[in-house]
């Protein structure tokens, strides 16, 4: 149990085209999804904090008008990407809580992202 | 501000052999520490975690072990297999801040055969 997915895995645009990547929970509700950004050797940074059918807390330095993140239902959050450039290349990866516990998070397999 | 650091990028340990990874924190108000596995263009996977009320905590050939007052913790694998090789991460997390996992850098492990 606890499976988390994402979509697409790997993504690659040209510069100023929009990415969106979707995140599910496949077995459970998700109370809170979570959205994390990894740089080559380098760890996760949390971007933002979603729950479901509210606005995402972002972290500091997190543009909320380039990374625009929708959490609709308790198993589907997504992250859109705006305006994609090529320092927005990344591997972008997303988790799910269900909440049963504060320290409880599932992670999905990732998405890399390349713009060219 | 790194509040979580692992000073070692990378370790190689030898199979068999008993592998150790370090983290350091620096905020006091962390309450409970993870570690995640992670394999190439894969999600971490949960490990092992530590409550601060603990100091110790075992499971199978895992360990992870805490020092509060030198805002320390380690995690020992031994006996240490080929299949353990990947990136591990250290996290911590505060109540206060609800599920927010604050990672280090990681550290590449390396078992040799």
């Amino acid at each position: 149990g606890a499976v988390v997915s994402q979509h697409p895995s790997r993504v690659i645009c040209k510069s100023g085209t929009s990415v969106k990547i979707e995140c599910r929970s496949l077995d459970f509700q998700a109370t809170t999804m979570f959205w994390y950004r990894q740089f080559p050797k380098k760890s996760l940074m949390l971007m933002a904090t979603s729950n479901e059918g509210s606005k995402a807390t972002y972290e500091q330095g997190v543009e909320k008008d380039k990374f625009l993140i929708n959490h609709a239902s308790l198993t589907l959050s997504t992250l859109t990407v705006t305006s994609a450039h090529p320092e927005d290349s990344s591997f972008y990866i997303c988790s799910a809580s269900r909440g049963t516990s504060y320290n409880e998070q599932f992670f999905g397999p990732g998405t890399r992202l390349t713009v060219l | 501000d790194q509040q979580v650091k692992q000073n070692s990028p990378s370790l190689s340990v030898q199979e068999g052999r008993i592998s150790i990874l370090n983290c350091d924190y620096t905020n006091s108000m962390f309450d409970y520490f993870l570690w995640y596995k992670k394999y190439p263009a894969e999600g971490p996977t949960f490990l092992i975690s530590i409550s601060s009320i603990k100091d110790k905590n075992e499971d199978g050939r895992f360990t992870v072990f805490l020092n509060k007052s030198a805002k320390h913790l380690s995690l020992h694998i031994v006996p240490s297999q080929p299949g353990d090789s990947a990136v591990y991460f250290c996290a911590a997390q505060n109540m206060e801040y609800g599920n927010k996992l604050v990672f280090g850098a990681g550290t590449i492990l390396r078992v040799k055969s």
